[in-house]
């Protein structure tokens, strides 16, 4: 039972466009929700959480949207740099992030120069 | 400040061999996870410490695999014996007390 859900494996986004990376989940013990990026041969990289207590969450050029009725979360990067083109992951926790991570299965971001 | 290490990066052995790995966390990080990661997935929680206790085993196939974290700082996760289906890769991340976890680069098991 996949409780964490992200239905696009792959996505390409022109250079200095936005990019919006999409996440479902199925749970509703979950609380705390968070992105990470990863690259190649490297572990996954923290990039931006929310907990829902909030709708929206910005960090720089990152912005997590949650929809809690809707059970739906968004990464919006903006503008997209190559720099971005990497693996990201979704996940969530219950007990706001005092549980274990639940992760999706990610969205491949290709940015195109 | 150091991130999560872990050792060996990449190992290869053949079916029914035993296998070892090592994560030493963030100083201070009182929580440890490990998880494994098969192709085209996400990460899934094996086990998961506060400190020396083992709070989360839930997911970890205790006819074979057994961890420890000896005085709540480093970790190992061992696997007697393989399987093919172990081949994945492995990672250890830590998180002061819940939340943001960080991650180690992870340990690519191939067993043959």
């Amino acid at each position: 039972d996949q409780q964490v859900k992200q239905n696009s494996p792959s996505l390409s986004v022109q250079e200095g466009r936005i990019s919006i990376l999409n996440c479902d989940y199925t749970n509703s013990m979950f609380d705390y929700f968070l992105w990470y990026k990863k690259y190649p041969a490297e572990g996954p990289t923290f990039l931006i959480s929310i907990s829902s207590i909030k709708d929206k969450n910005e960090d720089g050029r990152f912005t997590v949207f949650l929809n809690k009725s809707a059970k739906h979360l968004s990464l919006h990067i903006v503008p997209s740099q190559p720099g971005d083109s990497a693996v990201y992951f979704c996940a969530a926790s219950a007990n706001f992030g005092n549980e274990k991570l639940t992760f999706g299965t990610g969205t491949r971001l290709t940015i195109i120069p | 400040e150091a991130g999560v290490v872990q050792s060996p990066r990449y190992k290869i052995i053949e079916k029914k061999q035993p296998v070892a790995f090592w994560c030493n966390p963030i100083s201070g990080h009182n929580t440890l996870y490990w998880y494994r990661q098969n192709l085209g997935q996400g990460p899934e929680l094996l086990i998961r410490y506060e400190n020396e206790e083992a709070v989360d085993d839930s997911q970890l196939p205790k006819d074979r695999f057994s961890a420890e974290r000896l005085k709540g700082v480093d970790s190992t996760l061992k696997i007697q014996p393989a399987e093919l289906g172990d081949s994945a890769v492995y990672l250890c991340a830590s998180s002061p007390r819940g939340g943001e976890q960080f991650f180690g680069p992870g340990t690519r098991l191939t067993v043959l």
